[in-house]
C-alpha cells in the first residue's frame, strides 16, 4: 500500500513563473492537507481539501496560492507569479476521516521549491 | 501567535538515557495532541497521539503525558536510541476540523 505521493521532490522556478505541485493521498483517503515549511519553522497549516471541494483554506496566501483535489487525479497546489519568498517545503497530508475517530494524518515526502 | 510552543530548538541526551521533550500550548480548545518525527529530506511521521480525555498514553518506548490545567505535554522516549535523532513536532487540533496546528520543532540528537 503506497504511501501519500508527493511529485515533484525538488522544483526549481524563476521567479514570476509557475509552480504545480501534485499530491496523490493514500489509497482509500479522500481527505487532503496541504502545509508549508519555512527555513527554522514548523509546519504552517495552508488548506484542507476533500474531493471536489475546498474544506478550509484559511491557511492560504489570498493572492498567487490555489489548490483543488479533482474528482480523478491528484490534488494540486498551484502556485503563479512565485517570488522568493515561496522557497519553502511543501508538504501534503492525507486521512480516511473516519467519522467519530480521531485519526492521524499521514505526509508525503514533500516537494522542497527553489525561487530563483 | 504560536499557538503550540516548543522552547528547546534542539537538545542532546546520551544514548540510553531518557529523552523529554517538551510542548506548551495557548488554545485550550485543544483536544488532540500529537508527535511527529521528522528526517532530513523525508516527511513527518506519527509517533504518538493523546486525547484530552487522558493524561497518559504510552507506545513501546514512547509515552506522552498531558498536563491540561498546566497547558503542556512532553514526550519521553526511553531508552534512547541512535534512530531516535531527528526533528521532533509537537501539534494539536480542536476537534472542529482536521487542521493540525505545529510547533517548530526540537532537534534531538541521541549521543554515542
Amino acid at each position: 500500500n503506497a504511501g501519500v505521493m508527493q511529485n515533484p521532490r525538488h522544483l526549481v522556478r524563476r521567479r514570476g513563473q509557475e509552480a504545480r505541485l501534485r499530491c496523490s493521498p493514500m489509497k482509500g483517503h479522500s481527505h487532503v492537507y496541504w502545509y508549508r515549511q519555512l527555513p527554522e519553522e514548523g509546519l504552517k497549516f495552508m488548506v484542507y481539501l476533500q474531493k471536489e471541494n475546498i474544506i478550509d483554506e484559511s491557511g492560504m496566501p489570498k493572492e498567487r496560492f490555489s489548490a483543488e483535489f479533482p474528482k480523478e487525479g491528484p490534488s494540486i497546489l498551484r502556485i503563479q507569479q512565485v517570488v522568493r519568498g515561496d522557497s519553502a517545503a511543501y508538504f501534503c497530508a492525507s486521512s480516511p476521516r473516519l467519522a467519530g475517530l480521531d485519526n492521524e494524518q499521514f505526509f508525503g515526502p514533500g516537494t522542497r521549491l527553489t525561487v530563483l | 501567535d504560536q499557538q503550540v510552543k516548543q522552547n528547546s530548538p534542539s537538545l542532546s541526551v546520551q544514548e540510553g538515557r531518557i529523552s523529554i521533550l517538551n510542548c506548551d500550548y495557548t488554545n485550550s480548545m485543544f483536544d488532540y495532541f500529537l508527535w511527529y518525527k521528522k528526517y532530513p529530506a523525508e516527511g513527518p511521521t506519527f509517533l504518538i497521539s493523546i486525547s484530552s480525555i487522558k493524561d497518559k498514553n504510552e507506545d513501546g518506548r514512547f509515552t506522552v503525558f498531558l498536563n491540561k490545567s498546566a497547558k503542556h505535554l512532553s514526550l519521553h522516549i526511553v531508552p534512547s536510541q541512535p534512530g531516535d535523532s531527528a526533528v521532533y513536532f509537537c501539534a494539536a487540533s480542536d476537534g472542529r476540523d482536521d487542521k493540525i496546528i505545529f510547533g517548530k520543532g526540537t532537534r534531538l540528537h541521541i549521543l554515542p
